[in-house]
């Protein structure tokens, strides 16, 4: 069964940063694209980031490029979110979610691991 | 960036009742769209992707069809385990895009 585990979030304070990891099993890891997606009651689901397979090909949304780093290591089976400059309307619940193609441009999400809260405030 | 618009956004509906939601695209995405299935403090799960192509293991009840700007994602025979949130989502352009999302509630 394929798994992905969230963890880091917590409470930062605007302007600080925090690193999500998220760790995979059950898949061939190196096989999937991965992306990160956030959920707000008021914004709903937005997509984040997306990296290949190999890391050659990554892309963000306009609303964290610049602040935010998306890599992986699939050595440990595991993707990062590497989130710089928080503000008050990063508050969400992040999710690592597997794609069913190689790279993150291509095919459609199909897992998502169960998320890790970030609140961002003062 | 491409609109997801669902509607309506929300449903009441009973047992063993079918129900269509549609979803459309603020232009055409061929058949780059996936539905998917939230409950109440749960992730989202996928249920549909390419339109119409079933996940493995989602149940035939579940159906989903269009392609250009318009999409339908019907479920039949409702039990009480479907009653959840559906969204849809465009992975045709960058950046990729949701709908708000359909909630689905026993009458």
């Amino acid at each position: 069964e394929v798994q992905l585990v969230e963890s880091g979030g917590g409470l930062v304070q605007p302007g600080r940063s925090l690193r999500l990891s998220c760790a995979a099993s059950g898949l061939t890891f190196d096989d999937y694209a991965m992306h990160w997606v956030r959920q707000t009651p008021g914004k709903g689901l937005e997509w984040l980031s997306g990296i290949s397979y190999n890391s050659g090909s990554i892309g963000y949304a306009d609303s964290v490029k610049g602040r935010f780093t998306i890599s992986r290591d699939n050595a440990k089976n595991s993707l990062f979110l590497q989130m710089t400059s928080l503000r008050a309307e990063d508050t969400a619940l992040y999710y690592c979610v597997k794609d069913m193609s190689t790279e993150w441009h291509d095919g459609p999400f199909h897992i998502w691991g169960q998320g890790t809260m970030v609140t961002v405030s003062s | 960036d491409i609109q997801m618009t669902q509607s309506p956004s929300s449903l009441s509906a009973s047992v063993g009742d079918r129900v269509t939601i549609t979803c459309r695209a603020s232009q055409d995405i061929s058949n780059y769209l996936a539905w998917f299935q939230q409950k109440p403090g749960k992730a989202p799960k996928s249920l549909i992707y390419a339109a119409s192509s079933l996940q493995s293991g989602v149940p035939s009840k579940f159906s989903g069809s269009g392609s250009g700007t318009d999409f339908t994602l019907t479920i039949s025979s409702l039990q009480p385990e479907d009653f959840a949130t559906y969204y849809c989502q465009q992975y045709n352009v960058y950046p990729y895009t949701f709908g708000q999302g359909t909630k689905l509630e026993i009458k």
